[in-house]
């Protein structure tokens, strides 16, 4: 079965601050996704990273994809109260369904 | 416009009812999905179709049942309701199959009293 552990589980910084989230598995990957979701929403897919040592900027985001496939970052410089939510990582191998992270639930204050 | 959509928003109901929830995409994807989200967040794939054809079924009650009159509209129908079944149900639709990029829909919380 392969798992993608997240952390942190929860993380809570003021307005300016940066932070880096991580996805961790002993699986190697095809792709892997971030996603964001606030409350009653569903997630929203703000990347997809394919090649191993991979890093794709989303504005303040910056996403990192480890080069064995395993693995993955993401960081955010100077955080605002916008980027308050679940940040989840899900990652597709081969013919299997896409796995999804616990996630980490980011809230930034002002 | 709306890429992914369901309805109901949200679903009380009694334990032993009968419920569907509805979702349809305009994307133009060829797959489509549901997923559960439990009360910690995790979301766990549930069914899975690929040009109307279920590709997936992950270890579900066969109180679920899935159905896809066309590769745009994929519902969800759950037979005797029991309190285990509240949770948020996420419908996501994907270009192909096993490519990840995923695209959700709003969710359906359904609570069975």
């Amino acid at each position: 079965t392969q798992l993608l552990e997240q952390s942190p589980q929860f993380l809570s910084i003021q307005e300016g601050e940066n932070l880096t989230v991580y996805c961790n598995s002993s699986s190697v990957f095809s792709s892997l996704q971030w996603y964001r979701q606030e409350p009653g929403e569903g997630p929203v897919l703000l990347v997809t990273v394919v090649t191993g040592g991979e890093v794709k900027k989303l504005k303040r985001l910056t996403f990192q994809f480890g080069d064995a496939r395993k693995d993955s970052s993401l960081h955010i410089t100077a955080a605002q109260t916008g980027d308050t939510g679940l940040y989840l990582c899900a990652g597709v191998s081969g013919n299997t369904p896409l796995v999804f992270g616990k996630g980490t639930r980011l809230s930034v204050i002002a | 416009d709306t890429a992914v959509s369901q309805t109901p928003k949200y679903l009380v109901t009694q334990m032993g009812n009968d419920k569907s929830i509805k979702c349809e995409q305009n994307l133009g994807h060829d797959t489509m999905y549901w997923y559960k989200q439990d009360s910690k967040k995790f979301l766990k794939i549930m069914f899975s179709y690929n040009n109307k054809e279920l590709i997936i079924n992950e270890t579900v009650p066969n109180r679920f049942s899935p159905k896809s009159p066309d590769k745009a509209h994929l519902n969800l129908h759950i037979n005797s309701l029991e309190l285990g079944d509240s949770a948020v149900y996420f419908c996501a639709s994907s270009q192909e199959w096993g490519q990840g990029r995923e695209y959700f829909g709003p969710g359906t919380r359904l609570t069975v009293t």
